[in-house]
């Protein structure tokens, strides 16, 4: 089905290990981002790319890294984890606007990450 | 800067009746857009309703509606005939322009769906 792939569903990690969350989409989006979802804190925006090569921070960009090599794919890595980082992260995408309205994001399934 | 207040952590309404979701926000940006996302148990953010800032006519889908009070700065949502499957997160949402696409989310509304 077409749309927004995340992996892992699920993952632990310990403080101070690394690792990357994975993001697809087979949609031709130009736009891809990273939100993450906290209790009582809504979505807050990580990291953004608006095309293959170009990538900018979010409102909360620390201890997270990007690349967008590919129109298709859109990792989060995350350094070295640390406990303020368990939450629920949340891959999107969007035709970037060319004239035509602006319809919202499709999100991806979510990956819930707990740093222990 | 753009930002959204949802004053209501968490609502319940009874089986077939109806229910509304609060929602205001503030913008400079004279054209912008408003967007209510459900959040299930599932964690899957589903788009429920757009409204397009210019457009004065309020967004209906089935049995969702907007009330669109541009003055104001007000976007509630209106559930009708609510269904057990309604239960979820709700979070009301802006995009007022900018290069970096970004939506601005609410805290978000806790909906229960009592039988």
């Amino acid at each position: 089905n077409a749309g927004v792939t995340q992996t892992p569903k699920f993952q632990v990690l310990k403080t101070g290990q690394s690792m990357t969350l994975q993001c697809a989409q087979d949609m031709n989006h130009e736009y891809m981002s990273w939100y993450r979802q906290d209790p009582g804190m809504g979505l807050r925006l990580i990291h953004y790319s608006v095309g293959a090569g170009i990538t900018d921070q979010g409102e909360v960009p620390n201890g997270y890294n990007v690349s967008r090599s590919t129109t298709e794919d859109f990792p989060l890595r995350l350094l070295s984890a640390a406990p303020s980082q368990t939450s629920v992260y949340f891959c999107a995408s969007s035709p970037t606007l060319s004239g035509t309205p602006f319809r919202g994001y499709t999100f991806g399934s979510g990956t819930r990450l707990t740093v222990v | 800067a753009q930002t959204v207040t949802q004053s209501q952590p968490e609502m319940s309404v009874q089986e077939a009746e109806t229910v509304t979701l609060s929602c205001t926000y503030d913008t400079s940006e004279s054209d912008y857009y408003l967007f209510w996302y459900k959040q299930p148990p599932s964690r899957q953010m589903i788009l429920v309703i757009r409204q397009e800032a210019y457009k004065q006519q309020n967004a209906t889908e089935n049995r969702f509606s907007v009330n669109f009070q541009k003055a104001a700065k007000s976007f509630s949502l209106k559930i009708s005939d609510s269904q057990l499957g309604d239960a979820a997160m709700y979070f009301c949402a802006i995009y007022s322009g900018g290069s970096n696409y970004k939506l601005t989310f609410g805290k978000g509304t806790l909906l229960t769906v009592n039988p």
